[in-house]
């Protein structure tokens, strides 16, 4: 599986854009980009995910580099309930499928 | 609201007693998943099913079991827990294996 690699740490304050990295230098063509975010206490919950084009929802945005070499995971006004560990995970649309987690990023909120 | 319950959310066990963790979903899914999570890990997959069809992971030890009974319902079986057991087991499922995973809020296992 490609792997990521993800800042172990950050720290942003409430109401503001938060913008975590991801780097996946080894990606493949059939790799899509996922991100889950683990609350507190909590089971992992999807975020977003893409595979070329920047991605939108509810949730947050999802920037992906031209080269696919690295995407970031936007979260335009960030809450205290935003608080969590984000992973930043590669799935083969071929394949097995599976979610392998990394370290991933814990994302601190200060009020 | 359709979801992945697991109970119970914590669980003692005595080192060696088997026990058993137990997770239900009402979204149907055709794909049920056990992760362990030991503190400040990752989640970490031991094994899945599709439907009937049980996939184990290469490197899930064989103190591990799981029985899926039904759509709705899946068991995982600690035979012979030991101390280094103790985790977060988390329990997921998705419509199928290419699918978003839907998690449960996690078992928390303490082995005494």
């Amino acid at each position: 599986d490609a792997k990521t690699t993800q800042p172990n740490s950050m720290e942003s304050n409430e109401e503001e854009p938060v913008h975590l990295p991801c780097n996946h230098s080894t990606i493949s063509g059939t790799d899509y980009i996922h991100w889950y975010r683990q609350l507190p206490s909590q089971g992992p919950e999807y975020v977003i995910h893409g595979l070329t084009s920047n991605v939108n929802n509810r949730m947050a945005s999802l920037a992906i580099a031209e080269d696919r070499k690295s995407s970031t995971l936007i979260l335009h006004r960030a809450t205290l309930r935003d608080a969590a560990v984000y992973y930043c995970i590669l799935r083969d649309i071929q394949g097995a499928q599976k979610l392998v987690f990394g370290q991933g990023t814990r994302l601190t909120i200060n009020p | 609201d359709a979801m992945v319950i697991q109970n119970p959310r914590y669980q003692v066990t005595q080192f060696g007693k088997p026990v058993t963790l137990s997770c239900s979903q009402t979204l149907n899914h055709n794909v049920m998943y056990w992760y362990q999570q030991k503190s400040s890990q990752a989640p970490k997959l031991l094994f899945h099913y599709y439907d009937k069809d049980f996939n184990n992971e290469a490197d899930t030890p064989d103190n591990f079991q799981s029985r899926r009974p039904n759509t709705s319902f899946c068991f995982l079986d600690i035979r012979s827990p030991g101390l280094g057991d103790a985790a977060m087991y988390l329990c997921a499922t998705s419509r199928t294996e290419k699918m978003t995973q839907y998690f449960g809020p996690g078992t928390r296992l303490l082995v005494l």
